[in-house]
Formats: structure tokens, sequence, C-alpha cells
């Protein structure tokens, strides 16, 4: 089956304790990305990446780190957790050609307190 | 910058009654449009994909129009049900970017 899997799907930390959060999609998709919903913002993106060892910022990037080594990973990784980046955080990825579906994981929800 | 917007923010329909959602967008430099549905709490369901060359796309009793000329989409839900109470966003991807640009969402309930 066709899927976008995160881990872990709930995570409550303390703020300043490094946490990652995985993901992989099984597709042989080339693009993924990774995406913060919050009440009232709606889904912004926080980065994203084109290939291996290819990835670059979205619009929320601050305070998160990702890296791609394999095309299947991408984990987002937070150094040092704050209280505002609790949120419901998805993943999701997509092939290189058309028609850019976006296949997204289920979510994780994170609480940094 | 595109920004989407999404109208209502909220509707409540009884049973049985076919109901149009709204989505609007600014740039109309767009590859596709998605809609998708979110129950709370949950992940994201895609439920229709339309590609800038396409007019419409028909999914059971779900219809999505695209008109990028005007930069408007809407989903059409016949007869409802009150399964079909959710979240549903629509976003559009851009000419060139990964970026998904959503909108805030219309939160349906359906009573029955």
């Amino acid at each position: 089956e066709a899927q976008v899997t995160q881990n872990p799907r709930y995570l409550i930390t303390v703020t300043g304790k490094k946490l990652t959060v995985t993901c992989s999609q099984n597709m042989n998709h080339e693009y993924m990305s990774w995406y913060r919903q919050d009440p009232g913002l709606g889904l912004r993106q926080i980065y994203y990446s084109m290939n291996v060892e290819v990835t670059d910022k979205g619009d929320v990037p601050e305070g998160y780190k990702v890296s791609r080594k394999e095309k299947r990973n991408f984990p987002l990784i937070l150094e040092s957790p704050s209280p505002n980046q609790t949120s419901l955080y998805f993943c999701a990825s997509r092939g290189q050609g058309g028609p850019y579906e976006q296949y997204f994981g289920p979510g994780t929800r994170l609480t940094v307190t | 910058k595109q920004e989407v917007t999404q109208i209502p923010a909220a509707l409540s329909v009884p049973e049985g009654e076919n109901l149009v959602l709204n989505c609007s967008f600014t740039d109309s430099a767009i590859y596709n449009l998605q809609w998708f549905r979110q129950d709370p709490g949950k992940g994201l369901t895609s439920l229709l994909l339309i590609q800038s060359s396409q007019r419409e796309q028909t999914s059971g009793r779900l219809n999505a129009s695209l008109d990028k000329s005007s930069g408007r989409s809407t989903l059409y839900i016949a007869a409802s049900q009150p399964g079909d109470s959710a979240t549903y966003l629509c976003a559009v991807t851009s000419y060139n970017t990964d970026k998904l640009i959503f909108g805030t969402g219309t939160r349906l309930q359906v009573f029955p």
C-alpha cells in the first residue's frame, strides 16, 4: 500500500530536549516536505527536499532542521524545542512528474512544555 | 504572494442537502489545485486534484471545478451525509514550487 508514515504520532516533551520526528514514504517520490498546522494559521511549510541531499527552507524554518540521506526518509529535527513549536506536524511527498499530487502522512501531535 | 481563501469558514446543514464550498486564490499561475478532507485531530485525505488544464474532476458524490482565470474553485457535495462532517481544505501548487498553499478551511457539519 502506497503511504507516508510518521513516528511518533503523539509526543509530549520539555523545552530544550532534542527530538526527531521520522517520515518515510514507499512511493519512490523525489519531493518531500514538512508542514505544521496551527489554529487560525492553517498549514505552513517548514522545509522541503527535492531529492537526496537537496533541502531548502519553507515559510517557517526557524527552530527546525532536516536531512535527506535516503530517498525514502525525511526526518524533522528540533534541536532545542520551545513551547511555540507545539503543533500538529505533517510530512508529505510527491513524484517528480505531473500531476504533482501530494500525499500526506497521518500527522504528529507535538506538545512542548 | 499567493493567498488562498475559503468561504464559508463553517457550515451546518441537514442531511440530504446539496452544498457548495468555495475556494479562491490570488495568483492564477498554478500547476494544480487539491481538495482535502481533515477529520478532527487527524491527517489529510486527498479528495480531488484538478490540474490547471482541467475544468473539473468528479469522484462519487464530489465534484470540483476550477476557473483558473478568475482564481476560483468550488467543491460540490451531493446528497450530504453525517459522515461528510469534517474540515475541507483547498490548496494550490504554483509553478516551479513544491509548496502547497492552503486555505484555512471550511468546517462542515451535516446533522441527521
